[in-house]
């Protein structure tokens, strides 16, 4: 069955480190792939998204990378900052178009200061 | 231009009572998408509508569950005979017309809880 991991434990750095976030999925060919942001009681908000024939993304302070031979996302976050303690989510699209994402289970990510 | 809305933003219902879930999306959008969040659970993809059209609904349960975009007003999540295991944050999403592929921007949630 189809599956998306994430980081299982929540992630603690220090401010000014780089953050690395995983995603790796397992009996999916995903179109395209998308991370998000989700604050406590809020829903979530959209940060990039990679498609399938792309290695790399990247927006300001984050970067996307997508392999799909070894079916695994690594998001990181440049000279991470404590505004940048939340959840982060990754989600998959299928190739059928329907709109519909598999999201994971998300990894919190804690930036001490 | 304001975001998606959804409301009420916290909704408290007995066993065996109905739940309307509403969610109006941002303007300009006709793709509708709702998940389901439960505690210390990831999103939950649910049903995928357009004006007036079900387009997927592989991640509705089968039975108390419905969903309707009419072409006039909000999308509705309708819950029939809640059960406690319904308890859960519910969040729509919407995206523009240009097709999927899209990022999808996301309401402040529903956050049902069943006594």
């Amino acid at each position: 069955s189809q599956k998306i991991e994430q980081n299982s434990e929540a992630l603690n750095i220090q401010e000014g480190k780089t953050a690395t976030l995983t995603c790796n999925y397992t009996n999916y060919s995903p179109a395209y792939l998308q991370w998000y942001r989700q604050d406590p009681g809020r829903g979530p908000v959209f940060l990039l998204l990679i498609r399938e024939n792309e290695k790399e993304k990247r927006k300001e302070r984050l970067k996307v990378t997508f392999d799909t031979t070894l079916k695994q996302s690594l998001f990181h976050i440049t000279a991470s900052q404590p505004a940048d303690s939340a959840t982060y989510l990754c989600a998959l699209a299928g190739s059928s178009n329907t709109g519909k994402l598999i999201f994971g289970q998300g990894t919190t990510l804690q930036v001490k200061p | 231009n304001a975001g998606v809305m959804q409301n009420p933003r916290h909704l408290v219902r007995r066993r065996g009572q109905e739940a309307r879930l509403r969610c109006s999306p941002m303007k300009g959008h006709s793709h509708v998408y709702w998940y389901r969040q439960l505690p210390e659970e990831g999103l939950k993809f649910m049903v995928y509508l357009q004006k007036e059209n079900i387009i997927d609904e592989s991640g509705m349960p089968k039975e108390r569950f419905s969903a309707e975009f009419p072409k006039e007003g909000p999308s509705i999540l309708r819950i029939q005979q809640v059960v406690r295991g319904d308890s859960a944050a519910y969040f729509c999403a919407s995206s523009p017309p240009s097709g999927t592929g899209n990022e999808q921007f996301f309401g402040p949630g529903t956050r049902l809880t069943v006594l």
